[in-house]
């Protein structure tokens, strides 16, 4: 147990719909990041915040928005949803910002859009 | 950009065998890192094993090691004495330190431990 938390571990929705899966970073982590993993594009960074702050991008689309509470917990929103957007979600989390901590993955959310 | 290469997408080996994952990288950063993780059937990512650029030693944890070549861009994860529990889909990773921290990896290769 990596000590990463994510809601809902399943999620089936319909085209068009919207949806937000939740991630609990470990206890004292301030960073989050967000991964996408489908079979066609593999593993692919979707963003990381740091303490509130949104850090980084990467192949975000923009039907895809992301924040972080104060509380540090984070949330993925998925909008307008299309069959290319099943695939399993994770989210990770550090204790820092650097390039030098280790980032310990969630179980993932598999999303499965009918 | 950097990139990650896994060239086999799948290995067997014999239990209680040492197996070794071939990962090579590209980047034109000096300063970087390299991950392995495990991901089973369950779908979990298991962080394995980390390697910093700087550091003049190969990592090691437990009976992971990484066979970290920089001149030939290549960071390979050794698994010792493999178990039955090792059959997985292994990613090899890499960050740039000192700019984004996204994790960037390869496309993984499936590695099953035969009795």
């Amino acid at each position: 147990d990596s000590g990463v938390t994510q809601t809902p571990k399943h999620l089936i929705t319909a085209t068009g719909q919207r949806v937000t899966l939740r991630c609990s970073p470990r206890s004292g982590d301030l960073s989050v990041y967000w991964y996408q993993q489908s079979l066609d594009q593999g593993l692919q960074f979707l963003i990381q915040y740091y303490n509130g702050e949104e850090r980084a991008k990467g192949n975000i689309l923009e039907r895809f928005s992301a924040q972080q509470f104060p509380d540090l917990h984070s949330e993925l929103n998925l909008s307008s949803l299309e069959l290319g957007d099943s695939a399993l979600y994770f989210c990770a989390s550090s204790v820092g910002a650097g390039g030098e901590y280790e980032q310990y993955f969630g179980p993932g959310t598999r999303l499965t859009v009918t | 950009a950097q990139k990650i290469t896994q060239t086999q997408p799948g290995m067997f080996v014999q239990e209680k065998e040492a197996v070794t994952l071939d990962c090579t990288y590209d980047t034109s950063d000096q300063s970087y890192g390299l991950f392995w993780y495990k991901q089973p059937s369950s779908g979990e990512m298991i962080f394995l094993i980390y390697q910093g650029s700087y550091d003049e030693q190969n990592a090691t944890e437990g009976r992971y090691s990484l066979n970290f070549q920089k001149a030939r861009k290549s960071a390979n994860l050794v698994i010792s004495a493999s178990q039955l529990g090792d059959s997985a889909m292994y990613f090899c990773a890499m960050r740039l330190q000192g700019g984004s921290e996204k994790l960037v990896f390869g496309k993984g290769m499936k590695l099953t431990v035969n009795p």
